[in-house]
């Protein structure tokens, strides 16, 4: 099993620049979660998906973020326009509806916007 | 609603040392209850769990935790500790039912010493 894969790994960006974040979660895997981790405010959960609906983005920050998962395969995270503030490593994590919330999280996306 | 405290910050131990790291959950049924660790650099890499059944779980890495009711804890426990064990570590709970998402701690930071 590949686990939960992400890319980039590393994204340097400028202030107002677009990013997309991707994410493959694992194959028959029914939830895909978005998280953002920062000194500050550590393990924030931002978006979660169930059966590639989603469920819950009162954690999205703002409207500049925004979440997609056009099907059971692929989902990303898109900001737009990026700032300084949104620098931080972002997770993508997986889960089977039938394992009890075990999540498996991918390596993340360390984000830097200058 | 669900909530999770890891009242240390920072836990410094000897190698060879035991070590329990503390975890207090708050949610009015039983929950699901997880420890993961995450090394520099890398994603969350699930230690254990409970569901339900022996309150006594083990996980990987020699990791066990026990599920205390009463003191609404899971405390993670290690009888000697390596210095790959070096990490930080996430307590988090998940409702049980409906919604599939996970309320993590704040995390505590183990370093060992030689």
């Amino acid at each position: 099993d590949a686990g939960v894969i992400q890319s980039p790994r590393h994204e340097v960006t400028e202030m107002g620049q677009e990013v997309t974040l991707r994410c493959k979660p694992i194959s028959g895997h029914n939830s895909l979660f978005w998280y953002r981790q920062t000194m500050m405010r550590g393990l924030e959960l931002l978006i979660y998906f169930n059966n590639n609906v989603p469920i819950d983005d009162s954690g999205m920050p703002e409207d500049r973020f925004s979440a997609k998962m056009p099907n059971a395969s692929f989902s990303t995270l898109k900001i737009q326009p990026s700032e300084p503030r949104d620098s931080a490593v972002y997770f993508c994590a997986s889960s089977p509806n039938s394992g009890g919330h075990t999540q498996y999280f991918g390596p993340g996306t360390r984000l830097t916007v200058l | 609603a669900q909530s999770v405290t890891q009242p240390d910050i920072h836990i410094t131990v000897s190698e060879g040392a035991s070590l329990e790291l503390r975890c207090n959950y708050s949610y009015g049924a039983t929950p699901y209850l997880f420890w993961y660790v995450q090394s520099p650099g890398q994603g969350l890499q699930l230690l254990l769990k409970y569901f339900s059944g022996d309150t006594l779980v083990q996980g990987i890495k020699g990791f066990e935790a026990e599920f205390k009711r009463s003191q609404s804890s899971f405390n993670l426990r290690k009888p000697s500790v390596h210095w790959s064990d070096a990490a930080e570590y996430f307590c988090a709970v998940g409702a049980g039912t409906g919604a599939n998402n996970l309320f993590f701690g704040t995390g505590t930071r183990l370093t060992v010493i030689p």
